[in-house]
C-alpha cells in the first residue's frame, strides 16, 4: 500500500526555469493538498482540491498552478521559479472534510 | 482566521519521562489534529479530536474546547519518540483547510 507518493524527492532549479511536482495516492480520497515546510514556520497550504476538478487557493499561492489530473493525481506547477520557493514541499490526502491527512515523503526543492 | 501555539519549542527528556506538549488555538473549530514528523522527514497524523480524550499506544491527546486547548501526552518515553510534535485546527469552523503550529521538537535520551 503506496500511499500517497511524490515525485521527485530532490530536485534543483535554476531562477526562471519551470518545474512540475508530482503527487498520486492510491486511497481513492476525495481531497488533496499541496503545503510547503519552511526553517521555523508551521506547514502552509498553497492549494487544495476537495474533488476531482475543483481547485481552491490557500494560504500562499502565488507563483503556483494546480491540476487535479484524476481522482488520483494532483499536480503542482512552478511556471518560474524563484529563490523564495526553496522549501520542502509535502503532498497529502484525505477522505475529505474533517478527516485525518496522510502525507507523502516530501520534495526537497532548492532554486539557485 | 485561527492563531495556532505550541510550547514548548524544544523538549529533551530521560527515557522514561511522562512528556506534555500544549497547544492553544484562538478561534472555535469542529476538530484539532496531532501529527508527528519524523527526523527522516516524513509526516504522520497521530490523532484527530473534537471532545474529551484519544489514546493509542503510549500516546494520550486530549482537548478542551471551551478553553481552546490540548495536550499531547506521552507516557514513559522512549529515544524512539524523537521527533517534531504539530499541532493543526481549521482557518475557521467549517473548512477542511488547516492552519499548522510551529511544531514542538522532542529528543528523548537513553
Amino acid at each position: 500500500n503506496a500511499g500517497v507518493t511524490q515525485t521527485p524527492k530532490f530536485q534543483v532549479l535554476k531562477t526562471g526555469q519551470s518545474m512540475t511536482l508530482q503527487c498520486a495516492q492510491d486511497m481513492n480520497h476525495n481531497s488533496m493538498y499541496w503545503y510547503r515546510q519552511d526553517p521555523g514556520m508551521g506547514l502552509r497550504l498553497i492549494y487544495y482540491s476537495a474533488s476531482e476538478g475543483t481547485t481552491d487557493k490557500g494560504e500562499v499561492p502565488n507563483g503556483y498552478n494546480v491540476s487535479r489530473l484524476n481522482k488520483r493525481e494532483f499536480s503542482l506547477r512552478l511556471e518560474s521559479a524563484a529563490p523564495s520557493q526553496t522549501s520542502v514541499y509535502f503532498c497529502a490526502s484525505s477522505e475529505g472534510w474533517g478527516q485525518p491527512q496522510h502525507f507523502g515523503d516530501g520534495t526537497r526543492l532548492s532554486i539557485l | 482566521k485561527n492563531e495556532v501555539e505550541q510550547s514548548p519549542q524544544n523538549l529533551t527528556a530521560q527515557e522514561g519521562e511522562f512528556i506534555t506538549i500544549n497547544c492553544s488555538y484562538s478561534v472555535g473549530i469542529s476538530a484539532l489534529h496531532w501529527l508527528q514528523q519524523h527526523p527522516g522527514g516524513g509526516i504522520v497524523s497521530l490523532f484527530m479530536l473534537s471532545s474529551g480524550k484519544k489514546k493509542h499506544g503510549r500516546l494520550i491527546a486530549t482537548i478542551n474546547i471551551q478553553e481552546k486547548h490540548s495536550s499531547l501526552h506521552i507516557t514513559a518515553s522512549h529515544p524512539r519518540d524523537s521527533a517534531v510534535y504539530i499541532c493543526a485546527v481549521p482557518r475557521s469552523y467549517n473548512t477542511d483547510k488547516l492552519i499548522f503550529g510551529t511544531g514542538t521538537r522532542l529528543q528523548v535520551f537513553p
